[in-house]
């Protein structure tokens, strides 16, 4: 079945750092891939997302590249800030009308100032 | 524009009894996803709605189950609860027919609520 394997964590960055977070997926087709996002306390929020091979998608200085080769969609953003800090959640999407979200374990990211 | 709202917020319940929470679906959505997350843990999916349907339904047993309305708000019940069964429930909504046309953005993407977290003792 589809599986979405994302780095271990929690990661500690200072602000201003460049950030990577890895994301792998298993998936037949050309599943949609995602990056969901959880700030303290508050539910699922969609950060990006990107729908076949080689489409980057990017918000809020994020951004992640649909890699079919390499089945990855890895998140970086260039320079972190202190409100970047959340729960970061890989994620996948079948093709077709099926929209089951298969999610990675989640990733939580600290910045300090 | 009303997000996706849920309720309650927190529930405390204890081993053996039963529990229903409530989502209302974003303005425009008609299909409703549940989803069960465990502490450190990501979203596990529990069933998608559409048309007052169950339609889709991951590994989860049949004490859970769940109802659609016709105004598209959606319930799920657990029955007989366990100490696993401890998590935060999240519902999240969409247009079938955004995904089935491959619509605008903000037709495809799924919306979640802020969660009910359950909490069996």
């Amino acid at each position: 079945g589809d599986s979405v394997t994302q780095m271990e964590g929690p990661v500690t960055l200072s602000e201003e750092a460049f950030l990577t977070i890895n994301c792998t997926y298993t998936a037949t087709g050309y599943p949609s891939l995602f990056w969901y996002v959880q700030y303290p306390g508050e539910g699922l929020q969609l950060l990006l997302k990107a729908t076949k091979a080689d489409d980057k998608g990017s918000n809020k200085g994020f951004e992640a590249t649909y890699r079919k080769e390499t089945t990855s969609f890895h998140l970086e953003k260039g320079s972190v800030q202190v409100s970047d800090s959340a729960v970061y959640f890989c994620a996948l999407s079948p093709m077709g009308a099926n929209s089951k979200l298969t999610f990675g374990k989640g990733i939580t990211l600290s910045v300090r100032p | 524009d009303a997000g996706v709202t849920q309720s309650p917020t927190h529930l405390i319940k204890t081993r053996g009894q039963q529990v229903t929470l409530r989502c209302s679906p974003k303005s425009g959505h008609d299909t409703v996803s549940w989803y069960q997350q465990a502490l450190g843990q990501g979203p596990q999916f529990i069933f998608q709605y559409y048309e007052e349907e169950e339609r889709q339904r991951g590994n989860f047993p049949d004490r859970f189950s769940g109802h659609q309305f016709p105004n598209y708000s959606s319930e799920l019940n657990v029955n007989a609860l366990l100490l696993g069964d401890s998590a935060l429930y999240l519902c999240a909504s969409r247009t079938m027919l955004g995904r089935i046309i491959g619509g605008s953005d903000s037709q495809e993407t799924q919306y979640f609520g802020p969660g009910t977290r359950l909490l069996v003792l």
